[in-house]
């Protein structure tokens, strides 16, 4: 079974600093995606950002990249320039074929001023 | 409104009450998903509909009964719930289940306390 570990229990930055969120997965597929997703404390999921196995690049999204390392199979998200709404929880997700999104535990962060 | 809509956002019941949590969702997708977020534990994926189709059941237990009458709107009945099942019910979609890479876009969740 697919296996998505975040161990970082809680994450601080002072604003308008980076920050990175760790992620790891053990697959043996060798296809499949990653994702980041934030939930601030009103508990929507947000969608900030995806990554393919097969893509070349790392991804990213304006103050969001991601740092794919297929070989250590890890996906870490970068956040730059910290701003106080970035303060939330952080799932790290990831799909194979079968197309079903399998999240880890999540990481909190608190941005502070 | 747009995006996914789930209603109630807060809902406490007793074990032997029966409810029903709904999600709308105004994207034009076809998948439909049903997600349980209890405290300290990753999502838990529980079913999906796929074009109307249930296509997953994750070995959620029968107190739990979902329904799909439409692409648009997902319903949970709930029925003699435990307090174990306190959590955060999240109701996502996508464009098409099929699909590995598969953006989901999630509603705000309803806060489910069952005493």
């Amino acid at each position: 079974a697919q296996k998505i570990t975040q161990t970082q229990p809680g994450m601080f930055v002072q604003e308008k600093e980076a920050v990175t969120l760790d992620c790891t997965y053990d697959t043996s597929d060798q296809s499949y995606g990653l994702f980041w997703y934030k939930q601030p404390s009103s508990g929507e999921m947000i969608f900030l950002i995806y990554q393919g196995s097969y893509d070349e690049q790392n991804a990213t999204e304006g103050r969001y990249s991601l740092n794919f390392q297929k070989a250590r199979k890890s996906a870490n998200l970068v956040i730059s320039a910290s701003q106080l709404g970035d303060s939330a929880m952080y799932f790290c997700a990831w799909v194979g074929t079968n197309s079903k999104l399998t999240f880890g535990k999540g990481i909190t962060l608190s941005v502070r001023p | 409104e747009t995006g996914v809509t789930q209603t109630p956002r807060h809902l406490v019941m007793g074990m032997t009450n029966k409810k029903s949590l709904k999600c709308e969702q105004h994207l034009g997708h076809n998948a439909m998903y049903w997600y349980k977020q209890s405290a300290k534990k990753p999502l838990e994926l529980m079913f999906v509909y796929n074009f109307k189709e249930q296509t997953e059941n994750n070995s959620v237990p029968s107190r739990f009964s979902p329904e799909c009458p439409n692409s648009s709107h997902l319903f949970l009945h709930l029925h003699t719930l435990q307090p174990e099942d306190s959590a955060l019910y999240l109701c996502a979609s996508s464009q098409d289940g099929r699909l590995a890479y598969n953006e989901q876009f999630f509603g705000p969740g309803t806060r489910l306390t069952v005493l």
